[in-house]
């Protein structure tokens, strides 16, 4: 099974500032790559697909780049309903795996 | 819009089967594939398994061997029983939707709920 990483665990940034978040992956997975946002008590919602192409009506402010692996999750700008735990998926390997997820929280 | 509710007991004793219904509102169950994914407390997300409208199903390999998914079409519903479940199976239980693209990534999710495994 191919190993998701994310980094860091936790990210302080402050509200209009831009945050990156990391996704490496054990071995490659091309542009397969999905990204999640959770916010506290909701379900996961799919923000990022094929590692660069934003869900349907995901803000613009969401960027994701990179393939093999290693990923990044761009979010510009941030606003305070940005702040939730992100989390990467493969789907290149099976099974798909996910990482063990990015808490983003206010400076 | 397409809603996913699961339901089913939130305590199961060890060595015993955990039993949960994903019930899909406001749409239908077929032409997709449904998918059981699951979150330990405190850490991240796991595939558990999946099955289409027509029965077709698949799970991961570490847990393959407790696991069995079934789908109710005219009840629009997605069952999932895991037998001799343990401490470590202890984790809220998502219901979600894979993407019809064919890809094991997963576009509407249910709001989940928590199962705890203990005596």
């Amino acid at each position: 099974e191919i190993v998701m990483t994310q980094s860091p665990a936790t990210l302080s940034v402050s509200p209009g500032e831009r945050a990156t978040l990391s996704c490496r992956a054990s071995q490659s997975v091309r542009t397969n790559l999905v990204w999640y946002q959770q916010k506290p008590g909701q379900a996961p919602r799919l923000l990022i697909l094929g590692a660069s192409t934003r869900a349907t009506g995901i803000s613009a402010r969401f960027s994701g780049s990179g393939s093999g692996t290693e990923f990044t999750l761009t979010i510009s700008s941030l606003q305070s309903e940005d702040f939730a735990v992100y989390y990467c998926q493969q789907y290149d390997n099976w099974p798909c795996s996910f990482g063990q997820g990015t808490k983003l929280e206010i400076k | 819009q397409v809603q996913l509710q699961e339901s089913g007991p939130g305590l199961v004793k060890p060595s015993e089967t955990l039993s949960l219904t994903c019930t899909v509102s406001g749409g239908s169950i077929s032409p997709y594939y449904w998918t059981w994914i699951r979150q330990p407390p405190g850490k991240g997300l796991e595939w558990v398994a999946y099955i289409s409208y027509s029965g077709n199903s698949n799970s991961n390999p570490s847990l393959e061997s407790r696991v069995t998914i079934s789908v109710d079409t005219s009840k629009n519903q997605i069952s999932l029983k895991l037998s001799s479940v343990t401490a470590a199976d202890t984790a809220v239980y998502y219901c979600a939707r894979k993407t019809p693209t064919g890809a094991l990534y997963f576009d509407l999710w249910g709001h989940g709920t928590l199962v705890t495994v203990s005596s």
